[in-house]
């Protein structure tokens, strides 16, 4: 079965950080992009950031250039988001998914359970 | 502010057919995926591509597109597809990933 479990999110001070965990399971990790997307309460989703298959192209949504940063470790199957100088708009579910992309279409199937992160003093 | 526009809510009567759409430039190069979720719950994609759905998606659901408008038709609309519907497409630029606001389904 193919899965996709985040960790690590919490509750966290307005200029502090969290490192966000994806495990994948279920498929070549190696071979698919991966995103990052988030979802602020009561609001819609929200892309945040996607990593090639061997980590050598990211891309970032402008309003989290600069403080977070996205990576993998294709050995362990496993996405990452460093997120820093988090701000209380961060304050979001974030979810892990894999990004396919052929040609002109692009998706992304499946999709995490989702780790919640809050910022707030 | 999004660059793919849907509406924010849409109903529908029981049985009865549905189209949901979403305006972009993007998809004068891309095509729509689309994606459903429900209460508490992970989103799941049900139309991807030119018109393709994943295994166990019920094939009342299909997707078009023309010129700068992606549509989501839901034909003989059941209770459980009441949710939120996004769209999601690569940007005008094609470097970065766009999802539209989201619709709110409502089967009466």
């Amino acid at each position: 079965e193919v899965q996709l479990v985040e960790s690590g999110g919490g509750l966290v001070q307005p200029g502090g950080s969290l490192r966000l965990s994806c495990a994948a399971s279920g498929f070549t990790f190696s071979s698919y992009w991966m995103s990052w997307v988030r979802q602020a309460p009561g609001k819609g989703l929200e892309w945040v950031a996607n990593i090639k298959q061997d980590g050598s192209e990211k891309s970032y949504v402008d309003s989290v250039k600069g403080r977070f940063a996205i990576s993998r470790d294709n050995a362990k199957n496993s996405l990452y988001l460093q997120m820093n100088s988090l701000r209380a708009e961060d304050t979001a579910v974030y979810y892990c998914a894999r990004d396919i992309i052929v040609a002109t279409e692009n998706w992304f199937d499946p999709w995490g359970q989702g780790t919640l992160v809050t910022v707030s003093s | 502010s999004s660059e793919l526009t849907q509406d924010p809510a849409v109903s529908v009567a029981l049985g009865q057919t549905v189209r949901i759409t979403c305006q972009g430039d993007s998809f004068r190069s891309y095509y729509a995926s689309w994606y459903q979720q429900k209460p508490g719950q992970a989103p799941v994609v049900v139309i991807y591509g030119k018109n393709n759905r994943p295994s166990g998606i019920p094939d009342r659901f299909s997707g078009s597109s023309s010129g700068n408008t992606a549509s989501l038709t839901i034909t003989g609309a059941q209770a459980e597809d009441e949710a939120d519907y996004y769209c999601n497409s690569r940007d005008s630029s094609g470097d970065h990933v766009v999802f539209g606001g989201g619709t709110k389904l409502t089967v009466l």
